[in-house]
């Protein structure tokens, strides 16, 4: 099992500039997570899929993000334009069947720096 | 508005002593809290859990207390070891059908050789 898949492992890019992040679930997940942390607000859940519907997206600070699913395998998180305050580790998460008691199972991240 | 909170940036033990991190709460529909660990350069991983049913959880070394009337966990380690260093997120959910969880802002767990 190859895990939670999250390309770039770093993007560093100029304020303006529009930004992909993509991620690649388990295999057999039905649940899909973005999360982004921060020194001062921890992980913060920006939006999550269930079979690749988005369902919650109360997270999303702004117009300037957008996330998408087109399949179960796969995920991207954009951001246009992008904002030196949007500088932060962006996680993608994945889970099987939904409730209360499962866990997630997160992928290495991708450290976004925008100058 | 923080649902969870870790109030304690970091903690700093010795080898073998116990590890107590420490949660808050404000959310009294939270039924389901999780710890998870994290290594610089990797995601979190889940460390363990507790149902509001339940006021302790035990795990090997690692033990979560939940005091409902206090809207307070916490996660005790004993005995601390190096590979105990890590970042630590509290995180809780509501139950039903879904598993959005809402994190804290971590704690810097150092244990010292």
């Amino acid at each position: 099992d190859a895990g939670v898949i999250q390309s770039p492992r770093h993007e560093v890019t100029e304020m303006g500039q529009e930004v992909t992040l993509r991620c690649k679930p388990i295999s057999g997940h039905d649940y899909l997570f973005w999360y982004r942390q921060t020194m001062m607000r921890g992980l913060e859940l920006l939006i999550y899929f269930n079979n690749n519907v988005p369902i919650d997206d109360s997270g999303m600070p702004e117009d300037r993000f957008s996330a998408k699913m087109p399949n179960a395998s796969f995920s991207t998180l954009k951001i246009q334009p992008s904002e030196p305050r949007d500088s932060a580790v962006y996680f993608c998460a994945s889970s099987p069947v939904g409730g209360a008691s499962e866990k997630l199972f997160f992928g290495s991240g991708t450290q976004l720096s925008v100058l | 508005d923080q649902q969870v909170k870790q109030n304690s940036p970091s903690l700093s033990v010795q080898e073998g002593r116990i590890s107590i991190l420490n949660c808050d709460y404000t959310n009294s529909m939270f039924d389901y809290f999780l710890w998870y660990k994290k290594y610089p350069a990797e995601g979190p991983t889940f460390l363990i859990s507790i149902s509001s049913i339940k006021d302790k959880n035990e795990d090997g070394r690692f033990t979560v207390f939940l005091n409902k009337s206090a809207k307070h966990l916490s996660l005790h380690i004993v005995p601390s070891q190096p590979g105990d260093s890590a970042v630590y997120f509290c995180a809780a959910s509501r139950g039903g059908a879904t598993n959005k969880l809402i994190f804290g802002t971590g704690t810097l767990l150092a244990v010292q050789p």
